[in-house]
């Protein structure tokens, strides 16, 4: 089955720099990568995500990169801000259905986000 | 993510006791997961549900059931055969667009704990 790892496990960044994760998968036939953010004892909720089809795709400071060739992708966040402190995770599933749902997502182990004033 | 629930936010279990988590969603998704979140690790697959009536085990099915009678209901029951229970529940629901794009959205947890 598939494989998603995530480096490195913490991140801690100055308020301004920006903050890169990295993840690799295993799977070649994996043809969606989303990322979440799980601030402390809540949900998980989606920040930005990008098909196989794309190789880069950016939201105002959110930016994720996609090589699939090498099997990876990153989250690069800029202009970094306390709260956007949390954990971070990356994920892989294949996309097959047309309709309907229920494509199983792989999630790598999380990086913990940590910006410093 | 309003429109998914779970309950209770904590739950806990004697030993040998059965205990079940509910998970109930509003959005008319036709699938349903569920995750276990435990420290210092990722999300790990319980149990999925494509349709109503129909589910699969995950990676970690082992001494977990589901159920799926109704499409917005996805009740999760771990039994005394799982012996390490305490952990962070997350169910899960999404569907597919005209796109093609899939997002899974989260429910608020459960945090199971043993007595």
């Amino acid at each position: 089955g598939e494989n998603v790892e995530q480096h490195p496990s913490t991140l801690s960044v100055q308020e301004g720099d920006s903050a890169v994760i990295k993840c690799t998968y295993s799977d070649s036939a994996s043809n969606y990568f989303p990322w979440y953010k799980q601030e402390l004892g809540k949900r998980p909720q989606l920040i930005i995500d990008i098909r196989s089809n794309v190789g880069e795709k950016k939201d105002q400071r959110i930016a994720v990169t996609l090589n699939k060739t090498a099997k990876h992708f990153s989250l690069h966040i800029t202009e970094t801000q306390p709260e956007d402190s949390a954990v971070y995770f990356c994920a892989a599933s294949i996309g097959g259905k047309l309709t309907g749902g229920g494509n199983k997502l792989t999630f790598g182990t999380g990086t913990q986000l940590k910006v410093e004033l | 993510d309003g429109g998914i629930t779970q309950s209770p936010k904590y739950l806990f279990r004697k030993e040998g006791q059965n205990v079940t988590l509910s998970c109930e969603q509003n959005l008319n998704h036709d699938a349903m997961y569920w995750y276990r979140q435990d420290p210092g690790q990722g999300l790990r697959l319980i149990y999925y549900s494509q349709i109503v009536n129909d589910f699969q085990k995950g990676d970690i099915a082992e001494g977990y059931s589901v159920s799926r009678e109704k499409k917005e209901s996805f009740p999760l029951t771990v039994t005394s055969a799982q012996k390490n229970p305490t952990a962070f529940y997350l169910c899960a629901s999404s569907t597919r667009d005209r796109e093609g794009r899939e997002t899974q959205y989260f429910g608020p947890g459960t945090r199971l704990l043993v007595l």
